[in-house]
């Protein structure tokens, strides 16, 4: 149980383009879902934490209007990276939790910013 | 602001041996909660701690919350070529912190 999944798990787009990313859960309602990035390695940033059918939080650093955060629903979260230049690829990750303590990870995606 | 440091980087064993890492926080934290990722992967869960001095176990796998709630340690005995993969703490204060990460890499 409780499992997350990502789509697309790797995208490669040209500089200047959006590109949306969501993050679903399978088989359980997520309470919150946080969005991740991790550059090759190292940790984990938390970019954002999101609640369903509320505006986002986004930690310090992070451009609200660079990448936008929709949670739809309790089981959809989406980000998408707007204008994206090549220092936006990384890796992103998306978490959910429902239990507000153990956070389920998505597999992840790379997005590659040409 | 929060930070939690985790040692050592990178570790490199050779099968059978045994392996910790440490993960130090700025503040006290609610829990700690510790993460495996492989190569290519994303972060899987492992266990979290709660209780000030609690010791719990998998396996091979002792993980420590200190008493002061503020550090923790991951140990493995007798590595094997399986357990490869980064190890991850994440502290949880006012939000979930991770720490930089430790590389394990086990030499058969």
């Amino acid at each position: 149980g409780a499992v997350v999944s990502q789509h697309p798990s790797w995208v490669i787009c040209k500089s200047g383009t959006s590109v949306k990313i969501e993050c679903r859960s399978l088989d359980f309602q997520a309470t919150t879902m946080f969005w991740y990035r991790q550059f090759p390695k190292q940790s984990l940033m938390l970019m954002a934490t999101s609640n369903e059918g509320s505006k986002a939080t986004y930690e310090q650093g992070v451009e609200k209007d660079k990448f936008l955060i929709n949670h739809a629903s309790l089981t959809l979260s989406t980000l998408t990276v707007t204008s994206a230049h090549p220092e936006d690829s990384s890796f992103y990750i998306c978490s959910a939790m429902f239990d507000g303590e153990t956070q389920y990870f998505g597999p992840g995606t790379r997005l590659l910013v040409l | 602001g929060q930070q939690v440091m985790q040692i050592p980087q990178y570790q490199h064993v050779q099968e059978g041996e045994d392996f910790t890492t440490y993960c130090n926080s700025s503040t006290t934290l609610s829990n700690i909660q510790w993460y495996k990722q492989r190569p290519g992967g994303h972060p899987v869960f492992l266990i979290q701690l709660v209780k000030s001095g609690e010791v719990k176990k998998q396996k091979r796998l002792t993980f420590q919350f200190g008493e002061a709630k503020k550090n923790s340690s991951l140990h493995i005995t007798a590595t094997q070529t399986t357990d490869v993969g980064t190890y991850f703490c994440a502290g949880h204060g006012n939000k979930l912190v991770f720490g930089a990460g430790t590389i394990l890499r086990v030499k058969s």
